[in-house]
This record gives C-alpha cells, sequence and structure tokens, in this order.
C-alpha cells in the first residue's frame, strides 16, 4: 500500500520561506511523478508543481514560477517543496500527491501539513 | 487555464437519496480526462473517479460519473451516512490542472 508521509505544521513570517518534504513508502516506484497541491481555507486544492523523481523531471503551475521549488532524494524516497517569498494568501494546507497510472488525476494523497503565514 | 464551475454549491438531502452533482469546464476538456474526489474534515480529498467515468479502486458502484466535453456528472445513489462530504472536480486534459470549488453534501 502507498503510503506518503509528510512533515509537520509551519508558522512563518511574511516575506520569508518554507519548506516541506514528504516521504513515500509501500513501493511506489520513482517513476511516478508527486505532485505538490495546497488547499486554503473554504476552497477547492490547487494544483502547484510536480517532480519525477527517477529523471528529475518538474513542471510548474505558471503562478509559481520563481517562487516555489521542488526536489527530490532518491536514496530516502523523500520529495520537498520550497515555497519563497511567503504571503498571507499563502496559508493552506499543502498536500504531496501521487500520479494516477492513467493521467494527471491523484490516486494517493499524504495527510497534508498545514503552513501559516501570519507576522 | 480551465476553470471548473461545480453545481449546486449545498445539496441537503436525506439518507438513501440519490444525489446528482454537476461540473462545468470552461474549455472541452481533452480525451474527457475529468476526476471526482470525497474530501470529509480534517481529511485529505479522496479519488473516486478518473477519466470521467471509471472508478477508482475500491470505490463502489454507488458512485457514477458521466459526461463529456465540457459538461459532467456525478450521481450518487442510495446515499449513505459515509456520503456526506464535499466534492469537487478536477481536470487534467490541459495544465495547469484544476480544480472546481466543491459541492457540499449534507444531511437534510
Amino acid at each position: 500500500q502507498v503510503e506518503l508521509v509528510q512533515s509537520g505544521a509551519e508558522v512563518k513570517k511574511p516575506g520569508s520561506s518554507v519548506k516541506v518534504s514528504c516521504k513515500a513508502s509501500g513501493g511506489t516506484s520513482s517513476t511516478y511523478a508527486l505532485n505538490w497541491l495546497r488547499q486554503a481555507p473554504g476552497q477547492g486544492p490547487e494544483w502547484l508543481a510536480y517532480i519525477i523523481p527517477a529523471f528529475g523531471a518538474t513542471k510548474y503551475a505558471p503562478k509559481f514560477l520563481g517562487r516555489l521549488t521542488v526536489d527530490a532524494d532518491t536514496a530516502t524516497n523523500t520529495v520537498y517543496m520550497e515555497l519563497s517569498g511567503l504571503k498571507s494568501e499563502d496559508t493552506a494546507i499543502y498536500y504531496c500527491a501521487r500520479r494516477g497510472s492513467l493521467g494527471f488525476y491523484f490516486d494517493y494523497w499524504g495527510q497534508g501539513s498545514l503552513v501559516t503565514v501570519s507576522s | 487555464e480551465s476553470v471548473l464551475t461545480q453545481s449546486p454549491g449545498t445539496l441537503s438531502l436525506s439518507p438513501g437519496e440519490s444525489a446528482t452533482l454537476f461540473c462545468r469546464a470552461s474549455q472541452i476538456v481533452s480525451s474527457n480526462y475529468l476526476a471526482w474526489y470525497q474530501q470529509k474534515p480534517g481529511q485529505a480529498p479522496r479519488l473516486l473517479i478518473y477519466g470521467a467515468s471509471s472508478r477508482a479502486t475500491g470505490i463502489p458502484d454507488r458512485f457514477t460519473g458521466s459526461g463529456s466535453g465540457t459538461d459532467f456528472t456525478l450521481t450518487i445513489s442510495r446515499l449513505g451516512p459515509e456520503d456526506f462530504a464535499v466534492y469537487y472536480c478536477q481536470q487534467y486534459g490541459s495544465s495547469p490542472w484544476t480544480f472546481g470549488q466543491g459541492t457540499k453534501v449534507e444531511i437534510k
């Protein structure tokens, strides 16, 4: 059974950066794209980026280009998301999720990491 | 970017009734790459349907997805207490992949 376990909650000041981790286990291949999404209170999820750990290939939503970096450590099956220039609007639950086998729907999700941006 | 509009915003139903949820895309969803998710408070979304009509592993056949082009529907027959939740549609036909704002199915 695929399991994605994320790092804990963070509280950050505006203008700072946050780094969230997601460790995969249960046999999911490093050739699967692992995605980052976020969900602000009362809103639908928003896709941010993906990385294919085996190849280091990445794709970002245009809105986050220049402010978001995703990378992976294949030795530990862990992917990371770092968001810089934090604003209050970045307050959300951040999820990692695996791409499905037939397209970019998301079949396995992490438990979520709450990031709160507040002065 | 494809904008997904879900309706209604809230559906108030009794257990045993059926629910019909709608999702309209601002542009044609390529290859009917449309997914549906269920989300309960404090939990991550759970995949129900992909490819507009294919049920994900372990999803009961009470959940039926249909539609094509820009208009899609999720039907939940015989609502059980565990089905009261928020439902989201998501298109993955064109990047960036986008989600609707959700339909809440609540107990009447």
